[in-house]
């Protein structure tokens, strides 16, 4: 069966630090990978996707970036973390149109 | 820009009643809306999704109705239980897009 890892599950960093947040899924080929950001009051809000390894489309001007160095690995990071980077961040996968499914989200703090 | 809205923030009802969660949209290229479940500090879940061919999907206590004309769905669960107090999201997604776009959230709470 199909599962998707993320972590850490939590994460205090102090501004200006480094960032790295991996996911990786198991039991499937080649799947769309992507991630999301909930910030208080602003719903999910997509970030990246990728449909292949290397391929990252991103959604939305920021301090972040993403990678997908394997075909089950996708990669969330920044060189300099900002107040505003904090929220829950959400990993998904899907293979085909019809939804996704999340992993467990990494609550990052940025102090 | 939000493509996608839930305009009711909270929504507060009574066990063993009905809920009624809202969404509309803006982009009439829409084809394929979904209902998630998220509960605090996990990943939403998926609870029950809709193609634009149709205007109704059931599942259980749940059922989403959709309105092309309007660009709207609403999402009813009947009766409610306390245990479906979460937060529900509803997206939306163009066919060859690959991503889906999120509403902000309605928070149910479910009195028991």
């Amino acid at each position: 069966s199909q599962t998707i890892h993320q972590w850490p599950a939590t994460l205090v960093q102090p501004v200006g630090s480094p960032l790295s947040l991996e996911c990786t899924v198991e039991g499937t080929s080649n799947p769309n990978l992507y991630w999301y950001r909930q910030a208080a009051g602003r719903g999910l809000q997509l970030l990246f996707y990728s449909v292949g390894i290397g391929q990252i489309s991103s959604e939305v001007p920021q301090n972040l970036s993403a990678s997908r160095p394997q075909d089950r690995q996708f990669i969330l990071s920044s060189k300099k973390l900002l107040l505003s980077d904090s929220g829950f961040y959400l990993c998904a996968w899907s293979v085909g149109p019809y939804g996704y499914t999340f992993g467990s989200g990494t609550r990052l703090t940025v102090v | 820009d939000q493509q996608v809205k839930q305009n009711s923030p909270s929504l507060s009802v009574q066990e063993g009643r009905i809920s009624i969660l809202n969404c509309d949209y803006t982009n009439s290229m829409f084809d394929y809306f979904l209902w998630y479940k998220k509960y605090p500090a996990e990943g939403p879940t998926f609870l029950i999704s809709i193609s634009s061919i149709k205007d109704k999907n059931e599942d259980g206590r749940f059922t989403v109705f959709l309105n092309k004309s309007a660009k709207h769905l609403s999402l009813h669960i009947v009766p409610s239980q306390p245990g479906d107090s979460a937060v529900y999201f509803c997206a939306a997604s163009e066919t060859g897009t690959y991503k889906y776009i999120f509403g902000t959230g309605t928070r149910l709470k479910v009195l028991a």
